[in-house]
């Protein structure tokens, strides 16, 4: 079975701290992972996937299979980075199994 | 592209009422989800529609049912609508094929049942 778990209900960091947001899953293939963002008052936005190895709004994820994570990273956070995030792994089923989720705070 | 679109936006009915609420995917979007989102349970997966076929299916009572019509609009149903649904329903689209998981999501509809 798909799992996915954040262990921080809520992250709380200073503008400019290094941010790292955790996540860990569990899937016996070849997983796809993604990380969401939703801001307040949006709507539920992909952030970055795994298999682009992009870096967005400065944050870069890399996966790490052999400790099944998927860590998100921002080396200097800023206050618009406030928001809940997803973690979401894709696998056999087609539908991403999401976390549940991390609330970041960033104070100024 | 359109985004996907929820609608109504908000919505208040009474304990025993059913209620329908609606889901247009973006344009060539053949996969239409649906997700339950509170502050105490974070977002549950409700079911996945595919092709006008029910493709997965969450933990949900048969109180919340769905459909999907062949132009990929879909809708969901609560009948019987109780306190405990109240909450934030969440529609999202996506391609529906093999490694293509990340979805697109809509702005949600309101639900507070009273």
């Amino acid at each position: 079975a798909q799992r996915v778990t954040q262990p921080e209900k809520l992250l709380s960091v200073f503008k400019g701290a290094p941010v790292e947001l955790k996540c860990n899953y569990s899937y016996s293939g070849s997983p796809e992972l993604f990380w969401y963002v939703q801001y307040s008052r949006q709507r539920l936005q992909l952030l970055l996937r795994h298999i682009s190895r992009e870096s967005i709004k400065g944050f870069t994820a890399d996966l790490n299979k052999g400790e099944t994570s998927f860590h998100l990273k921002k080396p200097f956070a800023q206050e618009e980075d406030s928001a809940m995030y997803y973690c979401a792994l894709g696998g056999g089923s087609y539908i991403p199994t999401f976390g549940r989720g991390t609330s970041l705070i960033v104070h100024p | 592209k359109a985004g996907v679109t929820q609608t109504p936006r908000y919505l208040i009915k009474t304990r025993g009422q059913q209620v329908t609420l609606s889901c247009s995917p973006i344009s060539g979007h053949r996969s239409v989800s649906w997700y339950q989102q509170t502050p105490g349970q974070g977002l549950q997966f409700l079911f996945e529609y595919f092709s006008e076929t029910q493709r997965n299916k969450g933990n949900f009572p048969g109180r919340f049912s769905g459909r999907q019509f062949s132009n990929s609009r879909s809708e969901m149903n609560v009948s019987t609508l109780e306190l405990g649904d109240s909450a934030l329903y969440l529609c999202a689209s996506s391609s529906g094929t093999a490694k293509a998981y990340e979805q697109y999501f809509g702005p949600g509809t309101r639900l507070t049942v009273t």
